[in-house]
C-alpha cells in the first residue's frame, strides 16, 4: 500500500482565488509527479522534481506552479484559478523511477 | 517517438469473457512496460510489469504479452469481471528517459454481469 496523501479531495473554489493542492509522501521517494486528467481520462504531466529544490515543467503547459523544499512535500499553487482549470489533479511518486505510485486525487471545480 | 499508443479507448466485455488492450510504441530505448488499473475516484495503480527480455508474463487473470520486434505490447484479462471495470494504461520508461513514464490515452473496461 503506497503512502502518498492528497488534500483536499474535492475542493469547490471561486475565480480569481488562489489555491494551494497538498501532496504529501511518506516512503522517501526522491521523485514526485503532479498529472492533469479530466475523469478516467489521458494523464497529462503537469510538473516533476527528482529531488529537493528541484523542479521541471512536464510536457502538458500548465499555470500552476510547484515547489520542493521537503522531499515529502510538492504542493502544486494555482494563483489566480479560472474554470479552465477545472479538472482532477493526481500527485505521485517514485524510488527509481520505473513504478509510480499514486495518491487519490484531487477534484478541483473552479466557477 | 516518445508517444505510446493505447487501443481501443472503450471496452464492452461479457462476464467470463477476454479482455484485450493493445499498445504501441516507437522508442527502441524503452525497457520497461508496466500497467496501471485506475478505479474511478482513485488513483492509478500498479497491475503489472513486463521487461521486454520476455515474451510474456501472467499474474492470476492478468498476462502481458510482448512483441519487441513489432514494439507492441498487450494485456489480456482472462474471466473478465464486473470488478475489473476500471481504465486502464499501457505505459513505457527508460533508463535514459530522466525517470519520466510515458502514459498510453487510457482504455475503459466496462465487464457486463
Amino acid at each position: 500500500e503506497a503512502d502518498i496523501y492528497q488534500t483536499p479531495r474535492y475542493l469547490v473554489i471561486g475565480t480569481g482565488k488562489k489555491i494551494t493542492l497538498e501532496c504529501s509522501q511518506t516512503m522517501g521517494h526522491d521523485k514526485m509527479y503532479w498529472y492533469q486528467q479530466d475523469p478516467g481520462m489521458e494523464l497529462h504531466l503537469i510538473h516533476y522534481s527528482y529531488g529537493v529544490n528541484s523542479t521541471e515543467k512536464g510536457d502538458l503547459s500548465s499555470e500552476s506552479t510547484v515547489s520542493r523544499i521537503r522531499t515529502e512535500h510538492f504542493p502544486l499553487t494555482l494563483e489566480s484559478a479560472r474554470p479552465s482549470h477545472t479538472s482532477q489533479y493526481l500527485c505521485a511518486s517514485s524510488d527509481g523511477g520505473r513504478i509510480q505510485y499514486f495518491g487519490a486525487g484531487t477534484r478541483l471545480s473552479v466557477l | 517517438q516518445q508517444q505510446v499508443k493505447q487501443s481501443p479507448q472503450s471496452l464492452i466485455v461479457q462476464k467470463g469473457g477476454i479482455s484485450i488492450i493493445n499498445c504501441a510504441y516507437e522508442n527502441t530505448a524503452f525497457d520497461y512496460f508496466p500497467w496501471y488499473q485506475q478505479f474511478p475516484g482513485k488513483g492509478p495503480a500498479l497491475l503489472i510489469a513486463i521487461r521486454p527480455d520476455v515474451s510474456e508474463k501472467k499474474e492470476g487473470r492478468f498476462t502481458i504479452s510482448f512483441n519487441k520486434s513489432a514494439k507492441q505490447f498487450s494485456l489480456h484479462i482472462m474471466d473478465s469481471q464486473p470488478g475489473d471495470s476500471a481504465t486502464y494504461f499501457c505505459a513505457a520508461n527508460s533508463n535514459t528517459g530522466g525517470f519520466k513514464t510515458i502514459f498510453g490515452a487510457g482504455t475503459r473496461l466496462f465487464v457486463k454481469a
